[in-house]
Protein backbone atom coordinates (compact mmCIF):
# COMPACT_ATOMS: atom_id res chain seq x y z
CA UNK A 1 0.00 0.00 0.00
CA UNK A 2 1.09 3.65 -0.73
CA UNK A 3 2.60 5.56 2.13
CA UNK A 4 3.60 8.80 2.90
CA UNK A 5 6.49 10.16 1.24
CA UNK A 6 8.40 12.60 2.32
CA UNK A 7 11.26 14.35 0.20
CA UNK A 8 14.38 14.71 0.67
CA UNK A 9 15.22 12.43 3.09
CA UNK A 10 18.39 13.97 4.19
CA UNK A 11 19.49 17.86 4.02
CA UNK A 12 22.42 19.98 4.52
CA UNK A 13 22.16 23.45 5.05
CA UNK A 14 24.24 26.29 6.32
CA UNK A 15 22.75 28.86 8.72
CA UNK A 16 20.73 31.91 6.66
CA UNK A 17 19.99 29.34 3.92
CA UNK A 18 16.90 28.29 3.39
CA UNK A 19 15.26 24.68 2.85
CA UNK A 20 11.98 23.41 1.19
CA UNK A 21 10.41 19.79 2.54
CA UNK A 22 7.88 18.00 0.41
CA UNK A 23 5.51 15.72 1.61
CA UNK A 24 2.89 13.50 -0.42
CA UNK A 25 0.06 12.43 1.21
CA UNK A 26 -1.53 8.44 1.18
CA UNK A 27 -3.86 9.01 -2.29
CA UNK A 28 -7.15 10.17 -1.27
CA UNK A 29 -6.49 11.41 2.34
CA UNK A 30 -7.04 15.36 2.33
CA UNK A 31 -5.18 16.34 5.69
CA UNK A 32 -1.87 17.09 6.33
CA UNK A 33 0.43 17.51 8.85
CA UNK A 34 4.26 18.93 10.08
CA UNK A 35 5.92 17.81 12.97
CA UNK A 36 9.14 18.90 13.98
CA UNK A 37 10.82 16.36 16.53
CA UNK A 38 14.68 17.86 17.71
CA UNK A 39 17.27 15.66 18.87
CA UNK A 40 16.38 13.33 21.62
CA UNK A 41 12.69 15.57 21.75
CA UNK A 42 9.43 14.30 21.04
CA UNK A 43 7.92 15.43 17.93
CA UNK A 44 6.15 18.85 18.13
CA UNK A 45 3.13 20.02 15.96
CA UNK A 46 3.47 22.67 13.58
CA UNK A 47 1.40 23.00 11.26
CA UNK A 48 -1.61 21.35 9.81
CA UNK A 49 -4.23 21.77 6.27
CA UNK A 50 -7.53 20.02 4.92
CA UNK A 51 -8.31 20.94 1.80
CA UNK A 52 -5.56 23.48 0.80
CA UNK A 53 -6.41 25.59 3.88
CA UNK A 54 -4.58 25.83 7.13
CA UNK A 55 -6.36 24.30 9.41
CA UNK A 56 -4.12 24.45 12.74
CA UNK A 57 -1.30 26.16 13.70
CA UNK A 58 1.12 24.85 16.34
CA UNK A 59 4.44 26.26 17.39
CA UNK A 60 5.52 26.80 13.79
CA UNK A 61 8.60 29.84 13.63
CA UNK A 62 7.24 32.96 11.64
CA UNK A 63 10.67 32.10 9.66
CA UNK A 64 9.02 28.90 8.73
CA UNK A 65 5.78 28.54 6.17
CA UNK A 66 3.47 26.21 4.46
CA UNK A 67 0.93 24.94 1.89
CA UNK A 68 -0.92 22.38 0.64
CA UNK A 69 -1.78 22.30 -3.19
CA UNK A 70 -4.34 21.21 -5.37
CA UNK A 71 -2.99 17.93 -5.51
CA UNK A 72 -3.07 17.67 -1.87
CA UNK A 73 0.60 17.20 -1.24
CA UNK A 74 2.39 19.56 0.75
CA UNK A 75 5.49 22.01 1.32
CA UNK A 76 7.29 23.27 4.33
CA UNK A 77 9.34 26.36 3.53
CA UNK A 78 12.47 27.34 6.21
CA UNK A 79 14.11 30.44 5.76
CA UNK A 80 16.86 32.25 7.39
CA UNK A 81 17.85 28.85 8.99
CA UNK A 82 19.20 28.85 12.29
CA UNK A 83 21.08 25.75 14.12
CA UNK A 84 18.52 25.27 16.17
CA UNK A 85 16.05 24.29 13.36
CA UNK A 86 18.40 20.74 12.74
CA UNK A 87 15.59 18.21 13.48
CA UNK A 88 13.97 15.65 11.40
CA UNK A 89 10.64 16.57 10.40
CA UNK A 90 7.82 14.45 10.14
CA UNK A 91 4.94 14.69 7.45
CA UNK A 92 1.27 12.79 8.26
CA UNK A 93 -1.61 12.60 6.51
CA UNK A 94 -5.45 10.99 7.32
CA UNK A 95 -8.76 11.46 5.87
CA UNK A 96 -10.47 14.22 7.33
CA UNK A 97 -13.57 11.76 7.73
CA UNK A 98 -11.95 9.11 9.97
CA UNK A 99 -9.81 11.50 11.71
CA UNK A 100 -12.25 11.54 14.22
CA UNK A 101 -10.22 8.64 15.59
CA UNK A 102 -7.02 10.72 15.44
CA UNK A 103 -5.01 8.20 13.74
CA UNK A 104 -2.13 9.84 11.33
CA UNK A 105 -0.11 7.91 8.96
CA UNK A 106 3.78 9.32 8.98
CA UNK A 107 6.04 9.68 6.44
CA UNK A 108 10.05 8.30 7.36
CA UNK A 109 10.83 11.69 7.89
CA UNK A 110 13.08 14.68 6.35
CA UNK A 111 16.43 15.08 8.64
CA UNK A 112 17.80 18.48 8.40
CA UNK A 113 21.26 19.81 9.60
CA UNK A 114 21.76 23.36 9.79
CA UNK A 115 25.44 24.02 9.83
CA UNK B 1 -5.62 21.21 27.73
CA UNK B 2 -4.84 17.46 26.43
CA UNK B 3 -1.29 16.14 27.70
CA UNK B 4 0.56 12.61 28.15
CA UNK B 5 3.05 11.67 30.67
CA UNK B 6 5.02 9.12 30.10
CA UNK B 7 6.53 7.87 33.24
CA UNK B 8 9.61 6.15 32.30
CA UNK B 9 12.59 7.83 29.69
CA UNK B 10 14.19 4.92 30.34
CA UNK B 11 13.42 1.27 30.51
CA UNK B 12 15.57 -2.19 30.36
CA UNK B 13 14.11 -5.35 30.37
CA UNK B 14 16.23 -9.04 29.71
CA UNK B 15 15.09 -10.88 25.87
CA UNK B 16 12.05 -12.77 26.80
CA UNK B 17 10.94 -11.25 30.29
CA UNK B 18 7.74 -8.76 30.20
CA UNK B 19 7.69 -5.35 28.99
CA UNK B 20 5.33 -2.56 30.74
CA UNK B 21 5.41 0.81 28.87
CA UNK B 22 3.83 3.50 31.27
CA UNK B 23 1.59 6.38 30.05
CA UNK B 24 -0.98 8.67 31.93
CA UNK B 25 -3.54 10.91 29.56
CA UNK B 26 -4.94 14.22 30.55
CA UNK B 27 -7.95 15.30 28.59
CA UNK B 28 -11.03 17.10 29.12
CA UNK B 29 -12.97 15.03 26.49
CA UNK B 30 -13.48 11.56 25.75
CA UNK B 31 -9.69 10.85 23.50
CA UNK B 32 -8.40 8.50 21.41
CA UNK B 33 -5.30 7.23 23.00
CA UNK B 34 -1.84 5.66 20.69
CA UNK B 35 1.25 4.40 21.35
CA UNK B 36 3.56 4.99 18.32
CA UNK B 37 7.33 3.51 17.96
CA UNK B 38 10.34 4.94 16.35
CA UNK B 39 12.98 2.94 15.53
CA UNK B 40 16.33 4.53 15.04
CA UNK B 41 16.79 7.09 12.14
CA UNK B 42 13.12 5.34 11.10
CA UNK B 43 9.47 7.28 11.02
CA UNK B 44 6.71 6.71 13.57
CA UNK B 45 4.97 3.82 13.40
CA UNK B 46 1.70 2.87 14.79
CA UNK B 47 1.58 -0.05 17.34
CA UNK B 48 -1.85 0.35 18.65
CA UNK B 49 -5.04 2.82 19.18
CA UNK B 50 -7.98 3.22 21.66
CA UNK B 51 -10.96 4.77 20.31
CA UNK B 52 -13.66 4.39 22.75
CA UNK B 53 -14.05 0.69 21.72
CA UNK B 54 -12.90 -2.38 23.90
CA UNK B 55 -10.73 -0.91 26.98
CA UNK B 56 -8.41 -3.81 25.81
CA UNK B 57 -6.80 -3.25 22.84
CA UNK B 58 -4.41 -5.42 20.92
CA UNK B 59 -1.63 -4.20 18.65
CA UNK B 60 1.17 -5.27 16.37
CA UNK B 61 3.86 -7.34 17.17
CA UNK B 62 2.24 -8.93 20.32
CA UNK B 63 2.16 -4.95 22.27
CA UNK B 64 -1.20 -4.89 23.92
CA UNK B 65 -2.68 -1.78 26.03
CA UNK B 66 -5.58 -1.51 28.19
CA UNK B 67 -7.60 1.87 28.71
CA UNK B 68 -8.11 2.64 32.37
CA UNK B 69 -10.32 5.67 32.55
CA UNK B 70 -10.49 5.69 36.49
CA UNK B 71 -6.43 5.85 36.56
CA UNK B 72 -6.35 7.59 33.39
CA UNK B 73 -3.71 5.80 32.18
CA UNK B 74 -3.19 3.69 28.73
CA UNK B 75 -0.34 1.32 29.61
CA UNK B 76 1.78 -0.72 27.02
CA UNK B 77 2.91 -4.15 27.53
CA UNK B 78 3.83 -7.11 26.09
CA UNK B 79 4.36 -10.69 27.24
CA UNK B 80 7.92 -11.39 26.15
CA UNK B 81 10.36 -8.73 24.65
CA UNK B 82 12.63 -9.49 21.81
CA UNK B 83 16.05 -8.28 20.26
CA UNK B 84 13.81 -6.26 17.86
CA UNK B 85 11.48 -4.07 20.57
CA UNK B 86 14.56 -2.48 21.20
CA UNK B 87 13.37 1.10 20.02
CA UNK B 88 11.36 4.66 21.38
CA UNK B 89 7.96 4.05 22.44
CA UNK B 90 5.80 7.40 22.07
CA UNK B 91 2.19 7.25 23.98
CA UNK B 92 -0.07 9.88 22.08
CA UNK B 93 -3.27 11.64 22.90
CA UNK B 94 -5.73 12.95 20.23
CA UNK B 95 -8.97 15.07 21.43
CA UNK B 96 -10.69 15.68 17.97
CA UNK B 97 -13.43 17.82 19.45
CA UNK B 98 -11.08 19.98 20.76
CA UNK B 99 -8.06 19.97 18.54
CA UNK B 100 -9.19 18.29 15.22
CA UNK B 101 -6.66 15.37 14.27
CA UNK B 102 -3.69 17.20 15.91
CA UNK B 103 -1.43 14.19 18.03
CA UNK B 104 0.36 14.97 21.17
CA UNK B 105 3.43 13.40 22.08
CA UNK B 106 4.31 12.13 25.35
CA UNK B 107 8.03 13.04 26.26
CA UNK B 108 9.05 9.37 24.26
CA UNK B 109 10.16 6.09 26.73
CA UNK B 110 13.59 4.35 25.44
CA UNK B 111 13.56 0.81 25.68
CA UNK B 112 16.50 -1.54 25.32
CA UNK B 113 16.50 -5.56 25.51
CA UNK B 114 19.22 -7.00 26.41
CA UNK B 115 20.19 -10.18 25.24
Amino acid sequence: AAGVIQSPRHLIKEKRETATLKCYPIPRHDTVYWYQQGPGQDPQFLISFYEKMQSDKGSIPDRFSAQQFSDYHSELNMSSLELGDSALYFCASSLEGTSLSGELFFGEGSRLTVL
Amino acid sequence: AQSVTQLDSHVSVSEGTPVLLRCNYSSSYSPSLFWYVQHPNKGLQLLLKYTSAATLVKGINGFEAEFKKSETSFHLTKPSAHMSDAAEYFCVVSDYYNQGGKLIFGQGTELSVKP
